[in-house]
């Protein structure tokens, strides 16, 4: 029930192309979404985050998208650029507890 | 600007020996987390601490022990090094009771041979 599932595994994607990677959770008491961006040899940093209350959340081209009744969030990179190849990972935290982290995605954005 | 250091980035060690890894956060943050990255397994939790001299274990503490002695320093370590522990070691920090949004390191890159 702690764990978060992330798909797809690795994602090629055109420049200028629309990325869109998604996660699901069965942890209902979840109560924090974020998406976190590791490029290679560097650690993951926050990226954009969301809380249940709210069903979307855009930070300049990427957006969360938050589905509570399907315990489903979803990553949109719109217009994607070389410069967003890195690996992708969902989170989710229950207050009080420790963040549960997605496998990951290795998102390569196509010149 | 918020910092995680860890000491090393890449380290080569042998089997059976003692490893330390040292990881140093300069925000004053109470919480602090070590995890292991591996190819199709995410980041999984070996251990964390919420204060000084307080430590947890995590999803995967076996073969491993951490010492923090003092708020911003948070050291893990490999008590016997064996091959299945060469792994990418990620240091994190974070602020508050439960720390909404981590700080990580740039990780520590630990081959075991």
């Amino acid at each position: 029930q702690q764990q978060v599932k992330q798909s797809p595994q690795s994602l090629i994607v055109q420049k200028g192309g629309i990325s869109i990677i998604n996660c699901a959770y069965e942890n209902t008491a979840f109560d924090y979404f974020p998406w976190y961006q590791q490029f290679p040899g560097k650690g993951p940093a926050l990226l954009i985050a969301i809380r249940p209350d709210v069903s979307e959340k855009k930070e300049g081209r990427f957006t969360i998208s938050f589905n509570k009744s399907a315990k489903q969030f979803s990553l949109h990179i719109m217009d994607s650029q070389p410069g967003d190849s890195a690996t992708y990972f969902c989170a989710a935290l229950n207050y009080g507890q420790n963040f549960v982290f997605g496998p990951g995605t290795r998102l390569s954005v196509l010149p | 600007d918020v910092k995680v250091t860890q000491s090393s980035r890449y380290l080569v060690k042998r089997t059976g020996e003692k490893v330390f890894l040292e990881c140093v956060q300069d925000m004053d943050h109470e919480n602090m987390f070590w995890y292991r990255q591996d190819p199709g397994l995410g980041l999984r939790l070996i251990y964390f601490s919420y204060d000084v001299k307080m430590k947890e274990k995590g999803d995967i503490p076996e073969g491993y022990s951490v010492s923090r002695e003092k708020k911003e320093r948070f050291s893990l370590i490999l008590e016997s090094a064996s091959t299945n522990q060469t792994s990418m070691y990620l240091c994190a920090s974070s602020f508050g009771s439960t720390g909404y949004g981590y700080t990580f390191g740039s990780g520590t890159r630990l081959t075991v041979v």
